[in-house]
């Protein structure tokens, strides 16, 4: 079953333009990260955010979290044709520490048009 | 450094086959997990590997094995296959520590079930 679920499903705006997405999760958590999937590959980390802060940047990249919501937001501002790609959530499985295994959230579908 | 390498990249089997699929973990890196991704949903997670044992399992059937070798790289077996079986299979590294280690995927096996 899937821990986060992301929204909206698809996303499409102009380039230059800023992207947000969100997604809600179901239980407590210690982290939520946020990762990037191009068509056809891999997934790539982008940003953690711990349970016990509200809000972290990384470059372009804007991460909130709520947990009285159990929700979180990544905004992409001035957002390139190279950020389209589908954008999950994920949380860890366990509490035991260490890199353990994630739940991740069905994604959004970012499309950046030129 | 080599990233984390998977093989084959594709594969196609028939129901009740057996397959198996390998993974190289980064270079440094300790642990392996195992993701299923069907088509349009998000990763789930099967089984993450560290020290030679199964250390956390997800919500997949004993068909579902794996190993990990000394040199921390590691296989996927799946006996019996079904047709629901067919998704990008990923395997994902990382090391084995206290605190947030972010997870490094391969760019996965493509298996077809016929």
């Amino acid at each position: 079953s899937q821990q986060g679920e992301e929204d909206p499903q698809a996303l499409s705006i102009q380039e230059g333009e800023n992207a947000t997405m969100n997604c809600s999760y179901k239980t407590s958590i210690n982290n939520l990260q946020w990762y990037r999937q191009n068509s056809g590959r891999g997934l790539v980390h982008l940003i953690l955010i711990r349970s016990n802060e509200r809000e972290k940047h990384s470059g372009r990249l804007r991460v909130t979290l709520d947990t009285s919501k159990k929700s979180s937001s990544l905004l992409i501002t001035a957002s390139r044709a190279a950020d389209t790609a589908s954008y999950f959530c994920a949380t860890d499985l366990y509490t035991g520490g260490g890199a353990d295994g994630l739940t991740f959230g069905k994604g959004t579908h970012l499309i950046i048009q030129p | 450094d080599a990233g984390v390498t998977q093989s084959p990249t594709h594969l196609i089997k028939t129901r009740g086959q057996q397959v198996t699929l390998r993974c190289s973990p980064k270079s440094g890196h300790d642990t392996v997990s195992w993701y299923q991704q069907a088509l349009g949903q998000g990763p789930q997670f099967i089984f993450q590997y560290y020290e030679e044992e199964e250390r956390q399992r997800g919500n997949f059937p004993d068909r579902f094995s794996g190993h990990q070798f000394p040199n921390y790289s590691s296989e996927l077996n799946v006996n019996a296959l079904l047709l629901g079986d067919s998704a990008l299979y990923l395997c994902a590294s990382s090391l084995f520590a206290q605190g947030f280690q972010p997870q490094h995927f391969g760019d996965g096996t493509r298996l077809s079930i016929l």
